[in-house]
């Protein structure tokens, strides 16, 4: 139980495009959902928090009109990344909980983004 | 804000068990201690989750001293396939910030 899926696993896009990422709890219902980055030997970063049908709540330095998450289901996060740049390069993880405190988080397995 | 302070790696032999702790002085009331796994180009896994005392599953126990301003994650008999990172996570309660911090590398020698 507690699977959360990731699509897509990866990508490529030229600069300036934008990619959507899904985040999907596939056999729970997430009361919450989080997105990270992560860069090469680096921790996950927290980017933003998300709760379904309000808006995403934003981590200090993450801008939220260029990642643009919507939380439209209690299985369904999306996380856009717009006018992507070389810099936005990374590997971005979601992760979901059940309960209302923020406990356990089940991690997705990852999206890497290659802007060239 | 619960920060955390590991370990940044570890070295290990197959069959040995391995201990890795985690300082969190500021641990609130609320707040339970959680660890993960990761390897490289994945999401983190779920390992263990501790409020106090012990706490044991299929693959790992946790420790908790009284004071709670620690626990140590416990690997028994690692093999090469347990080298990760490894994080320890602490809380959040709803209002809280999540911060991951660096982690332990650890790596299992043959």
């Amino acid at each position: 139980g507690a699977v959360v899926s990731q699509h897509p696993s990866w990508v490529i896009c030229k600069s300036g495009t934008s990619v959507k990422i899904e985040c999907r709890s596939l056999d729970f219902q997430a009361t919450t959902m989080f997105w990270y980055r992560q860069f090469p030997k680096q921790s996950l970063m927290l980017m933003a928090t998300s709760n379904e049908g309000s808006k995403a709540t934003y981590e200090q330095g993450v801008e939220k009109d260029k990642f643009l998450i919507n939380h439209a289901s209690l299985t369904l996060s999306t996380l856009t990344v717009t006018s992507a740049h070389p810099e936005d390069s990374s590997f971005y993880i979601c992760s979901a909980t059940a309960g209302p405190y923020q406990e356990t988080q089940y991690f997705g397995p990852g999206t890497r983004l290659l802007v060239l | 804000l619960a920060k955390t302070t590991q370990p940044i790696s570890m070295d290990s032999y197959e069959g040995q068990e391995v201990n890795i702790t985690c300082s969190h002085n500021n641990i609130a009331t609320n707040d339970y201690i959680t660890w993960y796994q990761q390897f490289p180009s994945q999401g983190p896994r779920f390992i263990i989750q501790g409020y106090k005392t012990k706490v044991k599953n299929e693959v790992a126990s946790l420790f908790i001293p009284a004071d709670r301003k620690s626990s140590t994650l416990s690997l028994p008999r690692v093999s090469l396939s347990d080298t990760a990172v490894y994080y320890c996570l602490v809380g959040p309660n709803r209002d809280d910030k999540i911060i991951f911090g660096k982690g332990t590398r650890l790596h299992i020698l043959p």
